[in-house]
């Protein structure tokens, strides 16, 4: 049974403070890992789609990089507007339009 | 482009009602999904469809039904309302299987 692991639950981090967000993952052959922002009452929003061991993806502030076990998301230099929960999701390998999902990291970013 | 659409936004439903979700999208999109998220579980898949006329299951089928007659529209369907069908319903759709686009959701609650 493919599973992802969020952590931690939640992260509050002041303007500037750069961190990393972690999301731990077994698939049966990995097709993608993908990131999603979501906002309170809003759907997930894509962010990347990762699907070998040592990719690595820019957008903005955030990098999202996978090992074969655990994909970071790094937050460089944080903005208020950066706060949202942070959603990782893993699609097994002879599946389509299937996705596993963690439960996510609740980011808070203060000034 | 509207993107993924649904409705209603919000939805009080009384124990053993019946009512469809809709979804629609205007990308052409083969692949569709319904996922239902709830405080602590993640995102978790209910069904999904590959193409007009192709539907499956998902992780957590059972009292949902749905029918893809059209590439653009995936309702869901609720047979007999209970309770543990309160949620948040998500609709996506997805040009290739992998990275999918969500919609805004629906807010059922079941009394």
């Amino acid at each position: 049974e493919d599973q992802v692991t969020q952590s931690p639950e939640a992260l509050r981090l002041q303007e500037g403070e750069s961190s990393s967000l972690n999301c731990s993952y077994t698939v049966s052959g990995l097709r993608g890992l993908f990131w999603y922002r979501q906002d309170p009452g809003k759907g997930p929003e894509f962010l990347f789609t990762l699907y070998s061991a040592g990719e690595e993806k820019e957008k903005e502030r955030l990098k999202a990089t996978l090992t074969k076990k655990e994909s970071f998301l790094h937050i460089t230099a944080p903005k208020p507007e950066d706060s949202a929960t942070y959603l990782c999701a893993v699609q097994a390998a002879g599946t389509a339009s299937k996705l596993t999902f963690g439960t996510g990291t609740r980011l808070q970013v203060t000034l | 482009n509207a993107g993924v659409t649904q409705t209603p936004k919000f939805q009080v439903l009384k124990t053993g009602q019946s009512m469809t979700l809709q979804c629609a999208q205007d990308m052409n999109h083969e692949y569709m999904s319904w996922y239902r998220q709830d405080p602590g579980m993640g995102l978790r898949l209910i069904h999904y469809s590959v193409g007009a006329g192709i539907t499956d299951q998902g992780e957590v089928p059972n009292g949902y039904n749905v029918s893809r007659s059209t590439t653009e529209d995936f309702p869901l369907r609720l047979l007999s309302a209970a309770p543990s069908q309160t949620s948040v319903y998500f609709c996506a759709s997805s040009l290739t299987g992998r990275e999918q686009y969500f919609g805004p959701g629906t807010r059922l609650t079941v009394t």
